[in-house]
């Protein structure tokens, strides 16, 4: 099975701009993780989806959103670009809550 | 509040050398998993075991083994006679209500 696809890996915006990322999940995985890792808060949730609900959220500002499709393709988006918002953004999906989570390779964001 | 410490942030060997990650977890429900992951130079984060709560049996996969204790409330990773392809940021996890709260990561280095 192919694993956890985001694109696009590499991204460099401008502080007040918005950006999209995409998350394709291994086939047959209905939840969608999405995660933030920077060097001084480390690995933080974003929000999880399962058939195109959202069932968790973390402790992010409204700027942070994302959605899923029927396809459990998962798209996240950060309005208002802030420079702390700087981060790999990691996807990750999972057949079960509770089973292992899969990693995709990231999406390195960085805003100037 | 759940919470996970991971309280080496570096730890070098030389090769061949055995070496312990600790991880130490703080949760109030009675079911719950915990995980770990390795994140090599590349930032994909990789799977590596996943143990349930009710579970206190030894994990033994080839050079790694994990050792839950429930009464401490640890989950550590034990890597035997380590090698050079060992070094990577390691980080251990508890999954709760379907999101990962994670440590803040050991980076081992391994010399030859």
């Amino acid at each position: 099975k192919a694993g956890v696809t985001q694109t696009p890996r590499y991204l460099i915006k401008t502080r007040g701009q918005q950006v999209t990322l995409s998350c394709s999940p291994i086939s047959g995985h209905r939840s969608v993780s999405w995660y933030q890792q920077t060097p001084g808060q480390g690995l933080q949730f974003l929000f999880e989806y399962f058939s195109e609900t959202q069932r968790n959220k973390g402790n992010f500002p409204g700027r942070f959103s994302g959605r899923q499709f029927s396809n459990s393709r998962s798209e996240m988006n950060v309005s208002t670009l802030e420079l702390g918002d700087s981060a790999l953004y990691l996807c990750a999906s999972s057949l079960l809550e509770g089973r292992e989570q899969y990693f995709g390779p990231g999406t390195r964001l960085t805003v100037t | 509040a759940q919470k996970v410490t991971q309280a080496q942030t570096e730890i070098s060997v030389v090769e061949k050398e055995d070496v312990t990650l600790d991880c130490v977890y703080e949760t109030r429900d009675t079911t719950y998993y915990l995980f770990w992951y390795k994140q090599p130079p590349s930032g994909e984060l990789v799977f590596l075991i996943r143990r349930n709560s009710f579970d206190e049996q030894n994990e033994i996969s080839g050079r790694y083994s994990w050792n839950f204790q429930k009464s401490t409330s640890s989950f550590n990773f034990t890597i035997t006679a380590s090698q050079v392809v060992d070094s990577a940021v390691y980080f251990c996890a508890l999954n709760q209500g379907g999101k990962l709260i994670f440590g803040q990561g050991t980076e081992l280095s391994v010399k030859p």
